[in-house]
């Protein structure tokens, strides 16, 4: 059985600080890993995406990726309030994805 | 517009009831997936589909059925729905490949009484 862990959180971070997301899955062969926002009541969304080992940059999002450790996290600088949601990792093979349970984030101002 | 699209967003139905989810997308993908998501599990996948008149099976697929007859379209069946069917229910979509970015559809939520 695959698996993907995260911690449900909350995670509670101050605006303006680094919110550090941590995502370990269990199939060593995976090739391919996102991350995915989703809001209360809405449907996921995908956010960062990355496929080799090292560090992703994309604004203010940065996912890193390390196949050795069978590890991907996600930071985000300088949180905002409204980046207060579930964040989903997703760790896929050919075509299909398995999903965690996902991490809450709380920004407060 | 341009998208994935699931109706109807809303739906409450009796146990026992067949009742069909509906997913359409725009982009021509070739790949698409039905989950469910509920409290504590995360997203299970039920169904996907490689193209049109091939499907297979996911994790949680008992008590569903699944056709593709077009590309675009992926509808979802409960034939005799159960109260543990009660869940959100989304489509998603991706194209060919081992870079396999998934697009999610906005959802339905279903209640069986």
């Amino acid at each position: 059985q695959k698996e993907v862990e995260q911690n449900s959180g909350p995670l509670s971070v101050p605006e303006g600080a680094i919110a550090s997301l941590n995502c370990t899955y269990s199939d060593r062969v995976s090739q391919s890993f996102f991350w995915y926002r989703q809001y209360s009541g809405k449907s996921p969304e995908l956010i960062m995406s990355i496929y080799s080992n090292g560090d992703k940059e994309d604004g203010r999002f940065t996912a890193q990726l390390n196949k050795a450790s069978q590890y991907v996290s996600l930071l985000i600088r300088d949180s905002q309030p409204s980046d207060s949601a579930t964040y989903l990792c997703a760790v896929g093979g050919f075509q299909k994805l398995v999903f965690g349970t996902g991490t809450r984030l709380l920004v407060s101002p | 517009d341009a998208g994935i699209t699931q109706s109807p967003r809303y739906k409450i139905t009796e146990t026992g009831r067949q009742v069909t989810l509906m997913c359409h997308q725009t982009w021509s993908h070739s790949y698409m997936f039905w989950y469910r998501q509920d409290l504590g599990h995360g997203l299970r996948l039920i169904y996907y589909s490689a193209a049109a008149d091939i499907t297979d099976k996911g994790e949680v697929p008992d008590g569903y059925v699944v056709s593709r007859s077009k590309t675009e379209n992926f509808p979802l069946t409960l034939e005799s729905a159960t109260r543990s069917q009660t869940s959100v229910y989304f489509c998603a979509s991706s194209g060919a490949g081992v870079r396999n970015e998934q697009y999610f559809g906005p959802g339905t939520r279903l209640t069986v009484t």
